[in-house]
């Protein structure tokens, strides 16, 4: 079965450029919609953007100025790229595919374990 | 509006019946899709769509809605249901950004 596996840094430095990588095994990336959620320490989930396998995006507006997802298909990885970081952007990132079945309704079936990315100096 | 606002805790009576209610100008138009959460781990996909569940998810948990409303409702609660759930849609450009705040349900 697809599993999701989030990688990089633990710790950022404000202003710098948080960088994270999703691994994708057990399944191909291709036809398939893949996303980056996050949520910092006690609170809930924000949705970060998503990503078709060719290659188009999408972005939440409150992060739009900041985030660049990307997708590479020859070794099954989507990646995030989130700059000028601060505190605020503190969180736990979970990578997830959306459900082919629930594709409509970007219904997220398979999620990575999260990665903890601490921002500060 | 493109708020979803859900109540921050509802406890339930092991084997009973719990609503969680999730509000929003969105949800006249969109189905909400639900997420189950336990201390330490990912979300859980449980609900989308009308009421469609994923493979794998027991068939306690369902969905509904009506005017501004979603509901999860998981009818005999168990133990292990015990989590946070958050309530996810659209916003008014359609695209799924919105979540809500989360339910933190306790199973007495």
């Amino acid at each position: 079965q697809v599993q999701l596996q989030e990688s990089g840094p633990g710790l950022v430095k404000p202003s710098e450029t948080l960088s994270l990588t999703c691994t994708v095994s057990g399944g191909s990336i291709s036809s398939y919609y893949w996303s980056w959620i996050r949520q910092p320490p006690g609170k809930g989930l924000e949705w970060i953007g998503y990503i078709y396998y060719s290659g188009s995006t999408n972005y939440n507006p409150s992060l739009k100025s900041r985030v660049t997802i990307s997708v590479d298909t020859s070794k099954n990885q989507f990646s995030l790229k989130l700059n000028s970081v601060t505190a605020a952007d503190t969180a736990v990132y979970y990578c997830a595919r959306v459900s082919p079945a629930a594709q409509y309704y970007y219904g997220m079936d398979v999620w990575g374990q999260g990665t903890t990315v601490t921002v500060s100096s | 509006s493109s708020e979803l606002t859900q109540d921050p805790a509802v406890s339930v009576a092991l084997g009973q019946t719990v609503r969680i209610t999730c509000q929003g100008d969105s949800l006249r138009s969109y189905y909400a899709t639900w997420y189950q959460q336990k201390p330490g781990q990912a979300p859980l996909l449980v609900i989308y769509g009308k009421n469609d569940r994923p493979s794998g998810i027991p068939d306690r948990f369902s969905g509904s809605s009506s005017g501004n409303t979603a509901s999860l409702t998981i009818t005999g609660a168990q133990a292990e249901d015990e989590a946070d759930y958050y309530c996810n849609s659209r916003d008014s450009s359609g695209n799924p950004w919105v979540f809500g705040g989360g339910t933190k349900l306790t199973v007495l």
